[in-house]
């Protein structure tokens, strides 16, 4: 199993500021096969972005992903009051079972 | 815009089975797996199981020996079964879509949850 760690586990930011989410998995997942969600209290997890980079529909442009291998990043570039969740990493590469990371909480500093 | 919606129970005794039903609307079940996934309080979303059109099921190895899913394609909906369940298995349930294309093969749509809590 594909174990995926992320950090930190709570980033307290002010809006506009410059958030930077870390996923660490324990093996290669490669270069396409990592998707980060959103999830706001009480609601479930909804799509950011998908093969490491891509945003899904509807996500501005303020949220971008890079990496590859076993290092990827969520970087918010300013936080908008909305931001503030928690976001989860998700690997679906060919190695199953499917696992998620553990969250990191972006809250209001 | 296809849409999925969980139902069942919010209670069950410890020992007893645990059963979910996802009803997807808006569009077709066939072409995508159809997954469960559970968030235990204040954990991390676990990956439950998914099955496809045909009835075909793959599921996670923690779950495996007490874990049914399955399809019902004339009712557009499929369901969770688990076993033996206890306090531990008290989470929001969802159920969740996937594509066949591995390159795309994330969880593009989810139902909005469903609390299980384990309890006597």
């Amino acid at each position: 199993e594909i174990v995926l760690t992320q950090s930190p586990g709570t980033l307290s930011l002010s809006p506009g500021e410059r958030a930077t989410l870390s996923c660490r998995a324990s093996q290669s997942v490669g270069s396409r096969f990592l998707a980060w969600y959103q999830q706001k209290p009480g609601q479930a997890p909804s799509l950011l972005i998908y093969g490491t980079s891509t945003r899904a529909t509807g996500i501005p442009d303020r949220f971008s992903g890079s990496g590859a291998g076993t290092d990827f990043t969520l970087t918010i570039s300013r936080l908008e009051p909305e931001d503030f969740a928690v976001y989860f990493c998700q690997q679906y590469s060919g190695s199953l079972p499917w696992t998620f990371g553990q969250g990191t909480k972006v809250e209001i500093k | 815009q296809v849409q999925l919606q969980e139902s069942g129970p919010g209670l069950v005794k410890p020992s007893e089975t645990l059963s979910l039903n996802c009803s997807v609307s808006g569009g077709s079940i066939n072409n995508y797996y159809l997954n469960w996934i559970r968030q235990s309080p204040g954990k991390r979303l676990e990956w439950i199981g998914y099955v496809f059109y045909t009835g075909t099921t793959h599921y996670n190895p923690s779950f495996e020996s007490r874990v049914t899913i399955s399809v019902d394609t004339s009712r557009n909906q499929f369901s969770l079964n688990l076993k033996s369940v206890t306090a531990a298995d008290t989470a929001v349930y969802y159920c969740a879509r996937a594509s066949l294309n591995p390159e795309v093969r994330y969880f593009d749509v989810w139902g909005r949850g469903s609390l299980v809590t384990v309890s006597s």
